[in-house]
């Protein structure tokens, strides 16, 4: 029972458009969503997150939409750059502590 | 500021054999989570300690344990090694336990089971 669904396995993108990520939950009670990103034969490193109380947040070149009522959220990245080529990971919190509920992820290609 | 280290980096064991993982934090962290990374299934929460006590666990069978001490250290064992149990595992650590607080992951040990 995936939670937290990454429906696209991967994504080519030429550098300099953007790039969108998608994410869907099923889970009312996550209220707390966050992206990572992860290179080859490294851990994943935090990337951004979002707050259920909030409908955007963006940082530099990445914002991340939340649209609670279909439960679903994406991450744009503008423009995509060929370092941003890695895998990315959607993750939802719903209650206290760490545990986090992952998706499967999404590879994302970008050519130069 | 060192990151997070895992140890071993590989490792390759036969079913029926059991395996311990280590995971180093980074200096102050008193958090530690394990995941458990297959093609297609994404991260999987295995548990969570904090100040040596296991404060959340996922939906894996008793064959996973874990235990944190004192430094802040933690290993995980899993025993009776099915193939089903290779994959990447990940630990991560934060200062905190509350969910703000960022997790910071070591580069995993890939386990394999021949």
């Amino acid at each position: 029972d995936q939670q937290v669904k990454q429906n696209s396995p991967s994504l080519s993108v030429q550098e300099g458009r953007i790039s969108i990520l998608n994410c869907d939950y099923t889970n009312s009670m996550f209220d707390y969503f966050l992206w990572y990103k992860k290179y080859p034969a490294e851990g994943p490193t935090f990337l951004i997150s979002i707050s259920s109380i909030k409908d955007k947040n963006e940082d530099g070149r990445f914002t991340v939409f939340l649209n609670k009522s279909a439960k679903h959220l994406s991450l744009h990245i503008v423009p995509s750059q060929p370092g941003d080529s890695a895998v990315y990971f959607c993750a939802a919190s719903a209650v206290y502590g760490n545990k986090l509920v992952f998706g499967a992820g999404t590879i994302l290609r970008v050519k130069s | 500021k060192a990151g997070v280290t895992q140890t071993p980096r590989y490792l390759i064991k036969t079913r029926g054999q059991q395996v311990t993982l280590s995971c180093s934090p980074i200096s102050g962290h008193r958090s530690v989570s394990w995941y458990q990374q297959t093609p297609g299934q994404g991260l999987q929460f295995l548990f969570e300690y904090f100040s040596e006590t296991q404060r959340n666990k996922g939906n894996f069978p008793g064959r996973f344990s874990g235990r944190q001490f004192s430094n802040s250290r933690s290993e995980m064992n899993v025993s009776t090694l099915e193939l089903g149990d290779s994959a990447l595992y990940l630990c991560a650590s934060s200062l905190r336990l509350d969910r703000d607080n960022e997790q910071f992951f070591g580069p995993g040990t890939r386990l394999t089971v021949l």
